[in-house]
């Protein structure tokens, strides 16, 4: 079956420049985390989502970021007035976790933004 | 917040020689620890997991054992081969606020040297 499937695979954006990074998750899986990797860094934890509500976004880290699941599959994590700062690998992942069972993290291969 | 310490950070061993990695966590509420294998440029990949209740668990080369009371876990790959070669990430997991927190370590890169 698909796994989890990310666009775009990279983005170069001009500081200042709004991007759009798309997740389709697993089919049925209920919960989709959104991380930030940094070079040599382990996943850093930005938002997460039970279907469409986004339960936790404590990871975000600037008001620039923002992040939605409206029909409770695909989602988008939009970046405005991107920074220099802001260039690394984003990740999403999913699973079927629910309530408070914890499952494996299903991850996509990631977009990888480069901000000039 | 949960705190997930990692190390080394690097490591080289000779093939068919061990490795282990070693990961201590903060919040004894973490009750699941999985570990993912990434390769370069390539996605995490899940390769074993254990949950609270359990103190080791082996699969084929790799195990990995926790202790609850000291809060750290490890991996160990024995025999290892050239396609072991890769960045592993431990991470810890807890049940929070109805829903799952991974919170992961900052990644040991091993060499396999043939």
């Amino acid at each position: 079956g698909a796994g989890v499937s990310q666009s775009p695979r990279y983005k170069v954006a001009k500081r200042g420049q709004d991007v759009a990074l798309r997740c389709d998750p697993i089919s049925g899986h209920v919960s989709l985390f959104w991380y930030q990797q940094a070079l040599g860094q382990g996943p850093e934890f930005l938002t997460y989502f039970q279907n469409e509500a986004q339960l936790d976004k404590s990871g975000l880290p600037s008001d620039r970021f923002f992040a939605e699941r409206p029909e409770g599959s695909v989602s988008t994590l939009k970046i405005q007035r991107t920074q220099q700062e802001d260039s690394a690998v984003y990740l999403c992942a999913s699973s079927s976790t629910q309530g408070f069972y914890n499952s494996p993290l299903h991850f996509g291969n990631g977009t990888r933004l480069t901000v000039t | 917040g949960e705190n997930v310490e990692q190390h080394p950070s690097t490591l080289s061993v000779q093939e068919g020689d061990s490795a282990v990695i070693k990961c201590t966590y903060s919040d004894s509420a973490s009750n699941y620890f999985p570990w993912y294998k990434q390769e370069l440029g390539k996605r995490p990949q899940l390769i074993i997991d254990i949950r609270s209740n359990v103190g080791e668990k082996k699969d084929q080369r790799i195990a990995v054992t926790l202790n609850k009371t000291a809060k750290h876990f490890s991996l160990h790959i024995t025999e290892t081969q050239p396609e072991d070669s890769a960045v592993y990430f431990c991470a810890a997991s807890m049940s929070s606020g109805g829903y799952q927190k991974v919170t992961f370590g900052t990644g040991t890169k091993l060499q396999v040297i043939p």
